[in-house]
């Protein structure tokens, strides 16, 4: 399968600190990726995308960085809040239809 | 529908028996895609339909697994004579197949064979 990878397994940050995912992915092909939020018994819910002609991507505060020189994504959350939560996948294709997904970030926020 | 469906939520059934998981895709998506999450893992894809043409079983784990779409709408993921490292939760996604849109998933099917 694709290597969708991300460094860090577990990230816990402080209530109001800004917290940055990093997920790295080895197909240089692929040109459309997604962040993806996962709450404790739901499904994955889209965050946030980018497409390989952009390098950074805002959204409601969150951020998408994308460095394609050596093949990296960020997603970056301001001023992390409880909610937030959650495991974040990255996810990549090269097709357009099938997504690749890395093992996932399970970030905690500390109240 | 405003969004995925999968029924059942929850589903617990013994080992060797037969298990049906059902998959009710957004309204017009024509893509529909099965995913299988192992606690604490990332998505494991199984099987991708898209509209008409023949689906792309290339990641379904054993002949155990099969899956239908009927009527380019519902699917049905059947798991012969489960196993217990058949327990995950099951998740289905759909998309209007359109590049460059991603998916929208159901919240799933645990599954736990005992």
């Amino acid at each position: 399968g694709e290597n969708v990878g991300l460094h860090l397994p577990t990230l816990s940050v402080q209530e109001g600190d800004n917290s940055i995912i990093n997920c790295a992915y080895s197909n240089s092909a692929s040109d459309y990726f997604i962040w993806y939020k996962q709450e404790s018994g739901k499904g994955p819910q889209f965050i946030i995308d980018i497409r390989s002609n952009m390098d950074k991507r805002q959204g409601q505060r969150v951020t998408v960085l994308l460095n394609k020189t050596v093949k990296h994504l960020s997603l970056q959350i301001a001023a992390t809040q409880p909610g937030d939560s959650a495991v974040y996948f990255c996810a990549e294709t090269y097709t357009g239809n099938q997504f690749y997904f890395g093992t996932g970030t399970s970030l905690t926020v500390i109240p | 529908g405003a969004g995925v469906s999968q029924s059942p939520s929850n589903k617990v059934t013994e080992k060797g028996k037969d298990v049906e998981l059902r998959c009710d895709p957004i309204s017009g998506h024509t893509a529909l895609y099965w995913y299988r999450q192992s606690l604490g893992q990332g998505l494991e894809f199984l099987i991708y339909f898209q509209g008409n043409s023949a689906p792309d079983k290339s990641g379904l784990p054993s002949d155990r697994f099969s899956a239908e779409r009927t009527g380019g709408s519902v699917s049905t993921l059947t798991i012969q004579r489960t196993q217990q490292e058949d327990s995950a939760v099951y998740l289905c996604a759909s998309s209007s197949g359109v590049r460059g849109y991603g998916y929208t998933f159901g919240s799933g099917t645990r599954l736990t064979v005992v």
